[in-house]
């Protein structure tokens, strides 16, 4: 089945730099991969996903890259604040694998005023 | 609109109780899905129901499992004969017809004593 690994499994910034998570997959069939905000006591929120057929998106101070060949994606996150602080988690789907995401294990993020 | 509710929010309960969670999906959404969250872990699929198809079972991790959804929306988990090694974070997901995005609920903490 599909392998995800994600890192770094924590990371602490300044407020006002970059932050930047990378997540490699196993499966070059998958074709969607989401990323997930996880707030303490709340469920994930998706904040950003990326299709196989586009190697970057952007909304905002947040990005998402691609590269299929070597099968990793990546979330970029610009001018950080506090509010930002929380787990992140990739994620991946290919819809001939039963239409479920497999996720990668969490980055913790901290990002101090 | 309403996003994903789910009930109890919290729950304790003895080892060998039953216990019965709840999930209401978004208005319109055909597909639901179970996740659990074990304590500083990621997600792990559990279970998957589109349409009236048969339910993919596949991520279930005992015979103790189980899940319904009634009239194409609400679902109940049901995890009987509660081990302790079940207490987790119980997410559940829906997504529209033909989408890929999946959005969460916040979620039922579930504590086994």
């Amino acid at each position: 089945g599909e392998n995800v690994e994600q890192h770094p499994s924590t990371l602490s910034v300044q407020e006002g730099d970059s932050a930047v998570i990378k997540c490699t997959y196993s499966d070059s069939a998958s074709n969607y991969f989401p990323w997930y905000k996880q707030e303490l006591g709340k469920g994930p929120q998706l904040i950003i996903d990326i299709r196989s057929n586009v190697g970057e998106k952007k909304d905002q101070r947040i990005a998402v890259t691609l590269n299929k060949t070597a099968k990793h994606f990546s979330l970029h996150i610009t001018e950080t604040q506090p509010e930002d602080s929380a787990v992140y988690f990739c994620a991946v789907y290919r819809a001939a694998a039963g239409n479920k995401l497999t996720f990668g294990g969490g980055t913790r993020v901290l990002v101090k005023p | 609109g309403a996003g994903v509710s789910q009930s109890p929010s919290n729950k304790v309960t003895e080892k060998g109780k039953d216990v019965e969670l709840r999930c209401d999906p978004i208005s319109g959404h055909t597909a639901l899905y179970w996740y659990r969250q074990s304590l500083g872990q990621g997600l792990e699929f559990l279970i998957y129901f589109q349409g009236n198809s048969a339910p993919d079972k596949s991520g279930l991790p005992s015979d103790r499992f189980s899940a319904e959804r009634t009239g194409g929306s609400v679902s109940t988990l049901t995890i009987q004969r509660t081990q302790q090694e079940d207490s987790a974070v119980y997410l559940c997901a829906s997504s529209g017809q033909g989408m890929y995005e999946q959005y969460f609920g916040p979620g039922t903490r579930l504590t086994v004593t």
